[in-house]
């Protein structure tokens, strides 16, 4: 079954130490996303990559770090940097609509997963 | 630069009546809009896109929703509300901008009183 995964599902740190998400996808997409989800504030996007070896900051990529080695695997390092990094945080990954009006088609979310600093 | 407001952070209905969730976008070039589903502690699910065409547009579970460019409006309803429907719902743009980005509302919870 094609799909995107995430792991781990809970995933608990403490102050001070870096924590690596795992996002893998087999859908052949080209473009991968990381965003945050807090109540009340729907999503936000960390970073993005349309191509291997490529990425883009979003709007609140302050404290994190992203790879793009693979066009399957779009790892997310929450570091030490981000003051607050408890929250539920989301993959997804699409494929690109060109032909002058270039635009992201469907995105397709993986399950979460759920940081919590101790 | 693109928006989406999602009026509404909570909207109850009773199990049967009609579920309306309301979404207003604002976009410098034509959109596309989606419209998807989450369930406690899970991802989200597409329920419905408008790329281009007809304007009136069915997804899955029974919800569908009509873009009305003079409003700038992209609602989502549904006949009749069911108590699996209880979730959140979220609106979105795509529009092009020099990148690929997609720009999400806030959300709506939907409850479902029986």
């Amino acid at each position: 079954d094609g799909g995107i995964t995430q792991s781990p599902k809970y995933l608990f740190r403490k102050e001070g130490q870096n924590v690596t998400l795992s996002c893998e996808q087999n859908l052949n997409h080209d473009a991968m996303y990381w965003y945050r989800q807090d109540p009340g504030q729907g999503l936000r996007l960390i970073y993005y990559s349309q191509i291997v070896n490529d990425f883009q900051k979003g709007d609140i990529a302050e404290g994190y770090s992203v790879s793009r080695e693979k066009k399957e695997s779009f790892p997310l390092t929450v570091t030490s940097a981000q003051k607050n990094p408890t929250a539920f945080y989301l993959c997804a990954s699409s494929i690109l609509v060109g032909g002058g009006a270039d635009r992201a088609d469907t995105q397709y979310f993986g399950p979460g997963t759920r940081l919590t600093v101790l | 630069a693109q928006s989406v407001t999602q009026l509404g952070s909570h909207v109850s209905v009773s199990e049967g009546a009609l579920v309306l969730l309301r979404c207003n976008y604002s976009s410098s070039v034509p959109p596309y809009l989606f419209w998807y589903v989450q369930y406690p502690n899970q991802g989200l699910q597409l329920l419905l896109k408008y790329t281009t065409g007809a304007t009136l547009v069915k997804g899955i579970n029974g919800f569908e929703a009509e873009f009305k460019k003079s409003e700038t409006s992209f609602h989502l309803t549904k006949p009749s509300a069911h108590m699996s429907d209880a979730a959140e719902y979220f609106c979105a743009v795509s529009a092009s901008g020099g990148y690929q980005k997609v720009t999400f509302g806030t959300g709506t919870k939907l409850q479902v009183i029986p």
